[in-house]
């Protein structure tokens, strides 16, 4: 199984709302990724975890707080969101934080933010 | 700044043609490049890589060029097939710390 599996595929939300995204892989990976992307634009970093700790925070808004409750699986939480949240939310994983081996992605959450 | 650009938003080659998608770099401490293929609605696809003590990596029909001194490598899918029409991004990271992508390069593929 080389998948990286992301729930739900589109999401819509008010400002007020509180929402998750998930994230789940089960190729025995430690360290999981999340990223926003904007049209246009590349895959920016957000989170980083290893071995389920929070290793990077890349100054994102506390609005946006991640989760990693086990292993294979990968939170990301969502309160009080501005319209210019809204993006394309990718996640990903990799055998380890560090070292030469690539990130698989998943297929992504479209989110937008009314 | 952006560390990594690719500096064409888009290509358009005929079937059986060699496609030839440049990146280049701006962090001489990178050592580690990545190539991913997107479809739209999907995540990004692991193609390629190549680390800098390479300065070609071949996997079938995709090959890898690192120019380090020139900061610059470059993608090549011979023969392209229309089912390669997606967009790239290339990624770099020193020894696979925070990977950097680029904008993309949008490939069309013309049967």
């Amino acid at each position: 199984d080389t998948e990286v599996t992301q729930t739900p595929k589109h999401l819509v939300m008010g400002m007020t709302n509180k929402k998750s995204l998930k994230c789940e892989q089960h190729m025995g990976h430690r360290a999981m990724y999340w990223y926003k992307q904007k049209a246009k634009k590349p895959p920016e970093l957000m989170f980083v975890y290893s071995y389920e700790k929070l290793s990077i925070n890349e100054s994102v808004p506390s609005r946006f707080s991640p989760e990693c409750p086990n292993s294979s699986l990968l939170n990301l939480h969502l309160h009080a969101l501005q319209p210019e949240d809204s993006a394309l939310y990718l996640c990903a994983s990799s055998q380890v934080e560090t070292g030469y081996n690539e990130q698989f992605f998943g297929p992504g959450t479209r989110l937008t933010v009314l | 700044d952006q560390q990594v650009k690719q500096n064409s938003p888009s290509l358009s080659v005929q079937e059986g043609r060699i496609s030839i998608l440049n990146c280049d770099y701006t962090n001489s401490m990178f050592d580690y490049f990545l190539w991913y293929k997107k479809y739209p609605a999907e995540g990004p696809t692991f193609l390629i890589s190549i680390s800098s003590i390479k300065d070609k990596n071949e996997d079938g029909r995709f090959t890898v060029f690192l120019n380090k001194s020139a900061k610059h490598l470059s993608l090549h899918i011979v023969p392209s097939q229309p089912g390669d029409s997606a967009v790239y991004f290339c990624a770099a990271s020193v020894a696979g710390n925070q990977f950097y992508f680029g904008t993309g390069t949008s490939l069309t593929v013309i049967p």
